[in-house]
């Protein structure tokens, strides 16, 4: 089982449409959670953390469900420049130290 | 936040020779690292640039392939050696900042290797 899981998509949605992504992570020695955006050809880049009380920026929110150990990300009112890859991202701390750990990514493809 | 730059941004290269990348980091930072991303696949790490020692390198990467360095806590190099097609990848060089211990990436290198 991989330690950080998410539907690989793609999900093709219209524009103002509301898409929700999924990830399951494995190792209880995750301490910090994210979601990182990669565009075509460029490197990944961070979104937004994810913290148990939930977080909101604009149009998007993240939860976090440690118990389930369970990430969401929810884009409300998609664009188009919403279309791009999105990875959920794991810290962990455990006798190996340090490591981060990420999702293969899932796929957004917002249509006019 | 960190701003990372790598140099080139992009090669072609011929089989059997090396490049070296290199990683410039705007602050001091303690945890640097070098990825691979072939296309249309998920971040796989190759090492841990570790300052004043040895990288630690990850199952299937090895130094004398991809010898590291880090001379200090806002600079590394990677070196692609002996490269092969299967070395055609980009390359990233990423650091853990804030307070969220969260990662930033440079801009990543694309490699063609012929």
């Amino acid at each position: 089982r991989k330690e950080v899981e998410q539907d690989p998509g793609p999900f093709n949605v219209p524009e103002g449409a509301t898409v929700a992504f999924n990830c399951t992570y494995s190792n209880s020695a995750s301490q910090s959670f994210f979601w990182y955006r990669q565009d075509c050809r460029k490197e990944p880049k961070l979104l937004m953390s994810v913290y148990s009380s939930g977080n909101e920026d604009g149009r998007f929110t993240a939860q976090l469900n440690r118990a389930s150990q369970y990430i969401s990300l929810l884009i409300r009112d998609s664009k188009l420049s919403d279309s791009a890859t999105y990875l959920c991202v794991v810290n962990i701390y455990d006798t190996g130290g340090f490591k981060t750990i990420f999702g293969a990514g899932t796929r957004l493809f917002v249509k006019a | 936040s960190a701003v990372i730059s790598q140099k080139p941004s992009r090669d072609i290269c011929q089989r059997g020779t090396s490049l070296t990348i290199q990683c410039q980091v705007d602050s001091q930072v303690t945890m640097m690292f070098w990825y691979r991303q072939q296309p249309g696949q998920s971040l796989t790490l190759i090492a841990t640039a570790n300052q004043g020692s040895e990288a630690t390198y990850e199952s299937g990467f090895v130094i004398d392939k991809f010898p590291i360095s880090r001379p200090n806590l806002t600079f590394s190099t990677l070196t692609v050696s002996n490269m092969s097609p299967e070395d055609s990848s980009i390359y990233l060089c990423s650091v853990v900042a804030g307070i969220s211990e969260t990662q930033y990436f440079g801009p990543g290198t694309r490699l063609l290797v012929l």
